[in-house]
């Protein structure tokens, strides 16, 4: 099955500077590869996600790139706010179906 | 985006006993899926819950542990049975986004075992 590796597990910035989560997939099958916000208590919500057919996505302060040679994609948060703090977590999946979800990454934003 | 409720939010048992989480969708859904998240980890996929057939576990669940059942498109229902502490968990269920490859997940049910 897939397997998704997730770096770093916990992650401090400073207010303004720019934060980089990085994935790895194993399974060259997988062609959908979302990100997830969770907070304290709450469910995951999806904050971004990319297709395999796409090299990078952007979303205001937030960006996704996909190298699908290497296997690896990865978060960039520009600005960053303290409400940004979260655990983000990647994953991939194969058209939809299950998802397969990295360790996660504890970011914490210092004010 | 889809609304997705489930039951109970959380719940304290006993070890050795059972409990049925509920997840409510309020749209026709083919394929549900129920998660694991252990205290500070990441979500692992349980089982994949398709409407008229057998649950599809990942390997590490087995039915006997987590039956599931799926009566009709919108609900859901994940058991844990035979409970032991090793078992407390937030579950989620989730969805798909219809005619997308995003998921949607419901707010997780927090059991705690002792």
């Amino acid at each position: 099955g897939e397997n998704v590796e997730q770096h770093p597990s916990t992650l401090s910035v400073q207010e303004g500077d720019s934060a980089v989560i990085k994935c790895t997939y194993s399974d060259s099958a997988s062609n959908y590869f979302p990100w997830y916000k969770q907070e304290l208590g709450k469910r995951p919500q999806l904050i971004i996600d990319i297709r395999s057919n796409v090299g990078e996505k952007k979303d205001q302060r937030i960006a996704v790139t996909l190298n699908k040679t290497a296997k690896h994609f990865s978060l960039h948060i520009t600005e960053t706010q303290p409400e940004d703090s979260a655990v983000y977590f990647c994953a991939a999946s194969f058209t939809g179906n299950q998802f397969y979800f990295g360790t996660g990454t504890s970011l914490t934003v210092i004010p | 985006s889809a609304v997705i409720s489930q039951k109970p939010s959380r719940d304290i048992c006993q070890r050795g006993t059972s409990l049925t989480i509920q997840c409510q969708v309020d749209s026709q859904v083919t394929m549900m899926f129920w998660y694991r998240q252990q205290p500070g980890q990441s979500l692992t996929l349980i089982a994949t819950a398709n409407q008229g057939s057998e649950a599809t576990y990942e390997s590490g669940f087995v039915i006997d542990k987590f039956p599931i059942s799926r009566p009709n498109l919108t609900f859901s229902t994940l058991t844990v049975s035979n409970m032991s502490p090793e078992d407390s968990s937030i579950y989620l269920c989730s969805v798909p986004k219809q005619g997308t490859e995003t998921q949607y997940f419901g707010p997780g049910t927090r059991l705690l075992v002792l």
